[in-house]
């Protein structure tokens, strides 16, 4: 079956621009995860979606960014006002349940902030 | 703190070697799983394995084993007779069953370099 997918694959954007980032999980799952990985580092934990809730959201690095999943499966990361230092990997990932189930990940959309 | 340590950086080695890569973690709870991903240069991270903390077998899958000990919270991922398609970044995570968030801490990684 299908992947989790993410789109786009690649964006660059000006410091001070408003971004999104879409993530389509692995249809059925419903917990999604959002991580970022820097260049050279492993993903780091942003946000937790159990269903259409934010069960946690202590990752995400400050109120710049914001998450949402309105229906339980497609979730977009929004983030405003980029900064330079936002550049990074950002990674979607599902798994079945919010449990100890193995994380799906996707391609991941490379944000690129001048 | 729950903490995952990848020490090598980048390994290198030739096509047919064996190489291990040694992942070292700490955790506070008695109920986690670890992880091993592999992140070719595409870039998507490819799910390797998933063990839990009461389970100390070792596993074999095809090339590819994993030796977790519990005494010294290592969970180290070997692979035999590498090949070029074995050349990527590899990642060790932790996820504690408590914390009721599963969400993974990763380590840093450890780039392997297969040369034909």
């Amino acid at each position: 079956g299908a992947g989790v997918s993410q789109t786009p694959s690649n964006k660059v954007t000006e410091k001070g621009k408003y971004v999104e980032l879409r993530c389509d999980p692995i249809s059925g799952h419903t917990a999604l995860y959002w991580y970022r990985q820097s260049l050279g580092q492993g993903p780091e934990f942003l946000i937790y979606f159990q269903g259409t809730g934010a069960a946690d959201d202590s990752g995400l690095p400050n109120d710049r960014f914001f998450a949402v999943r309105p229906e339980g499966s497609v979730s977009t990361l929004k983030i405003q006002r980029t900064e330079r230092g936002d550049s990074a990997v950002y990674l979607c990932a599902s798994s079945l349940t919010p449990s100890t189930d193995t994380q799906y990940f996707g391609p991941g959309t490379r944000l690129t902030v001048l | 703190a729950q903490k995952v340590t990848q020490a090598q950086t980048e390994i290198s080695v030739v096509e047919k070697e064996d190489v291990t890569l040694d992942c070292v973690y700490e955790t506070r709870d008695t109920t986690y799983y670890l992880f091993w991903y592999k992140q070719p240069p595409s870039g998507e991270l490819v799910f390797l394995i998933r063990r839990n903390s009461f389970d100390e077998q070792n596993e074999i899958s095809g090339r590819y084993s994993w030796n977790f000990q519990k005494s010294t919270s290592s969970f180290n991922f070997t692979i035999t007779a590498s090949q070029v398609v074995d050349s990527a970044v590899y990642f060790c995570a932790l996820s504690e069953a408590p914390s009721g968030t599963y969400k993974y801490i990763f380590g840093t990684g450890t780039r392997l370099k297969v040369l034909a």
